[in-house]
């Protein structure tokens, strides 16, 4: 079976430019989080999708990162005005939400450079 | 303010022998830990958990300590293997939150 993707896999961006990453979690999962991993640090939690109910943005660190997941399938991460501390490795996960299950799937992340 | 610690940045372990990896954490409200070993250039991939109602968790070769006490869990590895070399990360969820608090992570290397 598939597991999560995330496309680009490497994204280069000049300062100031819009970026879009995508996520593709596991068919059947209803919960979709983002992370990121910036050089030397553990994950930090984003934002996280559970079905039809209202995303919990708490992790967002600024008005210029957003997500929307369509269908609750597939979400777009979206970063406006890029700036150089964004720079980062951007991670997917989904997870079933099944009762005890508490594990995420990550996806392979995606690799964003802020020149 | 870290509240998901992992103090040792690398470990190295000889193949056969235990593998201990540490992780303190400092919020009470912690309910679930997670384990989480990554490749290079790859995600990270669930190992093992344990819930705070429980001090100890088996899988195989992977077994999880809990010290709520002290705040502390840790991760044995044994017997160690050449393929457990990676990044281990640590990893908490909050009661009634979703995203996970992660450490920054123990490179370890399993020496022949």
């Amino acid at each position: 079976g598939a597991g999560v993707s995330q496309s680009p896999s490497n994204k280069v961006t000049e300062k100031g430019k819009d970026v879009e990453l995508r996520c593709d979690p596991i068919s059947g999962h209803t919960a979709l989080y983002w992370y990121r991993q910036s050089l030397g640090q553990g994950l930090e939690f984003l934002i996280y999708f559970q079905g039809n109910s209202a995303p919990d943005k708490s992790g967002l660190p600024s008005d210029r990162f957003s997500a929307e997941r369509t269908g609750g399938s597939v979400s777009t991460l979206t970063i406006q005005r890029t700036q150089q501390e964004d720079s980062a490795v951007y991670l997917c996960a989904s997870s079933p939400r099944r009762q005890g299950a508490h594990e995420q799937f990550f996806g392979p992340g995606t690799r964003l450079t802020v020149l | 303010d870290q509240q998901v610690k992992q103090n040792s940045p690398s470990l190295s372990v000889q193949e056969g022998r235990i593998s201990i990896l540490n992780c303190d954490y400092t919020n009470s409200m912690f309910d679930y830990f997670l384990w989480y070993k990554k490749y290079p250039a790859e995600g990270p991939t669930f190992l093992i958990s344990i819930s705070s109602i429980k001090d100890k968790n088996e899988d195989g070769r992977f077994t999880v300590f809990l010290n709520k006490s002290a705040k502390h869990l840790s991760l044995h590895i044994v017997p160690s293997q050449p393929g457990d070399s990676a990044v281990y990360f640590c990893a908490a969820r909050p009661r009634g939150a979703d995203g996970l608090t992660f450490g920054k992570g123990t490179h370890l290397i399993i020496q022949p």
